[in-house]
Order: structure tokens, then C-alpha cells, then sequence
């Protein structure tokens, strides 16, 4: 299995600030094929389900704010919020697509202070 | 809009079986890769295992191949989850999720199961 190892487990910023998380997988998630990352982020808020945010490391999904940034390669990758809002409250998972089983990282909660 | 809305879940004792249900909507559902992933009351993230558009090929987690198949019905619109020998561990929010293809770009609104004696 490809173990995802995500940090920090928690973070408590400011509004406004900039924010980094990090994921590093035990194995690439880069495809030889098409040269993609199957590396995706995710962002659960209190009480509600999980919603994608960046898919193949970097790839925004549509409706998320240009200020979710995802970058990275290989086994190495961050989710990067700029000017964080009170919104942005919630706790964020990296997931590998690359191969079964598909595994996440273990979270980050993000907290506004 | 996409809407996966899962239900047949509650209190169960161990060793019992439970079947959980997911009706999707809003996209055709017999193009789609579909899966099951749970969250335990700690909010570890566990991907359970997918099936196939066309209900022909799946894949588990290992350590859950044994007591979990899952199923689906075009017809219904409908993903099913099979859980047999339910343990404490299992106690967890289960969500059927739709795969992109690269991500699983949509999540139901999840449904508790909970394992207790």
C-alpha cells in the first residue's frame, strides 16, 4: 500500500495569512504514461462530507477559489491556501489515485484565530 | 446536480450483517466508477473499495475484502455495500463517492453505522 503522510496535523492562523500543508507519499504518484500526479486534495468542513479541491496536484476544480494552490511532483506535494479566510475552516486530506488501495493522509485541521 | 444519498445505516451488533444503500442522481450513472470510503469517529479516511460502471470488475482493501462486496444496479440507479461480521472497528461514517477518474470529485452526505453490543 502507498502510505500518505500528511503535516501538520493541525495549524491555527490568522485571517489572511498564508497557509502550507504537506503530503509525501512512500512511493511516485507520477505516471509514466502521462506524466500526471494522482495526487488529490480534498477539504471537509465541520458537520459536511468531504469536497474535492485540486485533483492531479495542481488541477483546481471548478467553483474553488484561485487561492487553494496545489503543487508538488513524485512523492512530494502541498496544498498551499493564500490569504486564508474564516471560511477556510476545516480539517484538509491528500488522497493518492495512483493505485489500489487508494489511501489518504491522516488530515490537517485548520483553525482561525 | 449530482446527488449520491446513502441510508441503511444505524446500531448493529457485532458479528451481524448490515446493507447500505446509495441512490445517485443528476449524472448517468452507468459511465461512473463508484466507490465506498469510511470515516471512523477519529477521522481516519478509509477507502473501502469500487466497482466498475458496468458492475463487471472490483477492488477492496485488503484487509476488508473478506466481510465487504460491493454491488450496484443501473436500473436503480442504486450502489450497494455488503458488510458481513461487522466488528466495533467498523463503527465509522460511510460515503458512497463517485470516481472522477483521477479523484473522487463527489461524496454523499454519508451514513452512520455503529457497532456495539
Amino acid at each position: 500500500d502507498i502510505v500518505m503522510t500528511q503535516s501538520p496535523s493541525s495549524l491555527a492562523v490568522s485571517a489572511g495569512e498564508t497557509v502550507t500543508i504537506n503530503c509525501k507519499s512512500s512511493r511516485s504518484l507520477l505516471s509514466s504514461g502521462n506524466q500526471k500526479n494522482y495526487l488529490a486534495w480534498y477539504q471537509q468542513k465541520p458537520g459536511q462530507s468531504p469536497k474535492l479541491l485540486i485533483y492531479l496536484a495542481s488541477t483546481r476544480e471548478s467553483g474553488v477559489p484561485d487561492r487553494f494552490i496545489g503543487s508538488g511532483s513524485g512523492t512530494d506535494f502541498t496544498l498551499t491556501i493564500s490569504s486564508v479566510q474564516a471560511e477556510d475552516l476545516a480539517d484538509y486530506y491528500c488522497q493518492q489515485h495512483y493505485s489500489y488501495p487508494l489511501t489518504f493522509g491522516s488530515g490537517t485541521k485548520l483553525e482561525i484565530k | 446536480e449530482v446527488q449520491l444519498v446513502e441510508s441503511g445505516g444505524g446500531l448493529v451488533q457485532p458479528g451481524a450483517s448490515l446493507k447500505l444503500s446509495c441512490v445517485a442522481s443528476g449524472f448517468t450513472f452507468s459511465d461512473y466508477w463508484m466507490s465506498w470510503v469510511r470515516q471512523t469517529p477519529g477521522k481516519t479516511m478509509e477507502w473501502i473499495g469500487d466497482i466498475k460502471y458496468d458492475g463487471s470488475d472490483t477492488n477492496y482493501a485488503p484487509s476488508l475484502k473478506n466481510r465487504f462486496t460491493i454491488s450496484r444496479d443501473s436500473a436503480k440507479s442504486t450502489l450497494y455495500l455488503q458488510m458481513s461480521n461487522v466488528r466495533s472497528e467498523d463503527t465509522a461514517t460511510y460515503y458512497c463517492t463517485r470516481d472522477g477518474g483521477s479523484s473522487i470529485d463527489y461524496w454523499g452526505q454519508g451514513v452512520m453505522v455503529t457497532v456495539s453490543s
